[in-house]
């Protein structure tokens, strides 16, 4: 089956620091590979998606390559801010499994000043 | 623009008590799903729903029952509520499409005693 490995948390960075989240899956078929973002109290939201070998996606100065060779999809930001203080989901959906997300555990994430 | 709205917020039970957890969506969405968060242990797919009508267990399914009998509401019941299913509960609605992307509520925090 589906499965998906992220590094593990907390990670403590400073302000403007690079930040690297290690996302590696297991899937059978082609599929699409996100990144979500949970802020406290709130529910996922997507942060970036790719739904292709070597595409790339980004958003609010994250971004996140498909590697279908390494089967990755790190998550990188050049200069981390204390607004990206969140938990951040690896997943990856299947269209053939009834439109299911399988789901890393989570990376927290602390930017102090 | 109010998306996936769960209700209620917070609740408090005593074990052996029952209660339903509602979703609603307005996007047209065909496909509904609940998730349980635990710390830890990332998201596990409860129950899930591919249209109106239809219910399928998901990973961790016992001691929960669903029901979709209208396409934007998405019920999740606890018969007997126990201090294991103390949690965070999310409901996340997709359009079933190629992008797949999961759009979530703002969660349910179920605490049982």
């Amino acid at each position: 089956g589906n499965s998906v490995t992220q590094m593990e948390g907390p990670v403590t960075l400073s302000e403007e620091a690079f930040l690297t989240i290690n996302c590696t899956y297991t899937a059978t078929g082609y599929p699409s590979l996100f990144w979500y973002v949970q802020y406290p109290g709130e529910g996922l939201q997507l942060l970036l998606k790719a739904t292709k070998a070597d595409d790339k996606g980004s958003n609010k100065g994250f971004e996140a390559t498909y590697r279908k060779e390494t089967t990755s999809f790190h998550l990188e930001k050049g200069s981390v801010q204390v607004s990206d203080s969140a938990v951040y989901f690896c997943a990856l959906s299947d269209l053939t499994n009834a439109g299911k997300s399988t789901f890393g555990d989570g990376t927290t994430l602390t930017v102090k000043p | 623009n109010a998306g996936v709205t769960q209700t209620p917020k917070f609740r408090v039970l005593k074990t052996g008590q029952s209660m339903t957890l509602l979703c609603a969506q307005d996007m047209n969405h065909e496909y509904m799903y609940w998730y349980r968060q635990d710390p830890g242990m990332g998201l596990r797919l409860i129950h899930y729903s591919v249209g109106e009508g239809t219910t399928a267990k998901g990973e961790v399914p016992d001691g929960y029952n669903v029901s979709r009998l209208k396409k934007q509401n998405f019920l999740l019941g606890l018969e007997s509520a126990a201090p294991s299913q103390t949690s965070v509960y999310f409901c996340a609605s997709t359009p079933g499409t190629l992008r797949n992307i999961q759009y979530f509520g703002a969660g349910t925090r179920l605490s049982v005693l």
